[in-house]
C-alpha cells in the first residue's frame, strides 16, 4: 500500500529564511506527486505537481519541488519565505494506474514570523 | 457552481445519532472524493466515485460509514451511530476524470463534532 511521510510536523521560520519541507513516499511503481497548501481559514489548494519529465517542478508563489526517484522523495523548497506563506502543507502521491486516489501525508504546519 | 460546495459547514451531534453530509462537485467533474481530516492529522482517504463505475470504498473506516452519489452530481456521506472518534473535518473534492490525475479541487469541508 502507498504511504506518504512528512518529516516535520511544525516548522517555524523568520521572513526571508529558506524553506525545505521533506516528503517521502513508499511505492515501488510509477507515481504522480503533489503538494497542496491550506492557508488559515481556506480550503486546500494545489501548489505544484509532478507527472513526468523534468524532476524539478516550479509551482505558484515561488515554490518548487524536486523529485528524486532513488530516494522516493519529493521535497518542497522556497528560497525566501514570507509571512503570507504561513499555512499547512500536504504532500500527496498517486500510483499511476491506481485511478485518481490521492494518498496524503500528515501535513506540516509552517509559521513564518515577520 | 464555481467550486465544490459542502453542507453543513458545521455540525454538532450527539453520540449515537446519524448524520448526513452533502457535497456538490464542480459541474462537469465526474470524479468525486471524500476525505477525513482529524485534528492535527493528515487527510484520510474514505471513498472515491468515478462516473458509473463501482466506487472505491477501501478507505471507509467501518460499516457505520456509507456514501452515495446520484449520477455525476451530488454525493452524500452518511455516518450512522456516530462516535466521538468520528469528530473531524470531512472534505469533499472533485476532478475531471481520466487515468492521469487531474487537479483535484477541494471544498471547504464539513466540521463534525460528536458530543
Amino acid at each position: 500500500a502507498q504511504s506518504v511521510s512528512q518529516h516535520n510536523h511544525h516548522v517555524i521560520l523568520s521572513e526571508a529564511a529558506s524553506l525545505e519541507l521533506g516528503c517521502n513516499y513508499s511505492y515501488g511503481g510509477t507515481v504522480n506527486l503533489f503538494w497542496y497548501v491550506q492557508y488559515p481559514g481556506q480550503h486546500l489548494q494545489l501548489l505544484l505537481k509532478y507527472f513526468s519529465g523534468d524532476p524539478l517542478v516550479k509551482g505558484i508563489k515561488g515554490f518548487e519541488a524536486e523529485f528524486i526517484k532513488s530516494k522516493f522523495s519529493f521535497n518542497l523548497r522556497k528560497p525566501s519565505v514570507q509571512w503570507s506563506d504561513t499555512a499547512e502543507y500536504f504532500c500527496a502521491v498517486n500510483a499511476v494506474g491506481g485511478y485518481n486516489k490521492l494518498i496524503f501525508g500528515a501535513g506540516t504546519r509552517l509559521a513564518v514570523h515577520p | 457552481g464555481a467550486g465544490v460546495s459542502q453542507s453543513p459547514s458545521n455540525k454538532v451531534t450527539e453520540k449515537g445519532k446519524d448524520v448526513e453530509l452533502r457535497c456538490d462537485p464542480i459541474s462537469g467533474h465526474t470524479a468525486l472524493y471524500w476525505y477525513r481530516q482529524r485534528l492535527g492529522q493528515g487527510l484520510e482517504f474514505l471513498i472515491y466515485f468515478q462516473g458509473n463505475s463501482a466506487p472505491d470504498k477501501s478507505g471507509l473506516p467501518s460499516d457505520r460509514f456509507s456514501a452515495e452519489r446520484t449520477g455525476e452530481s451530488v454525493s452524500t456521506l452518511t455516518i450512522q451511530r456516530t462516535q466521538q472518534e468520528d469528530s473531524a473535518v470531512y472534505l469533499c473534492a472533485s476532478s475531471l476524470a481520466n487515468r492521469v490525475v487531474d487537479t483535484i479541487y477541494f471544498g471547504e469541508g464539513s466540521w463534525l463534532t460528536v458530543v
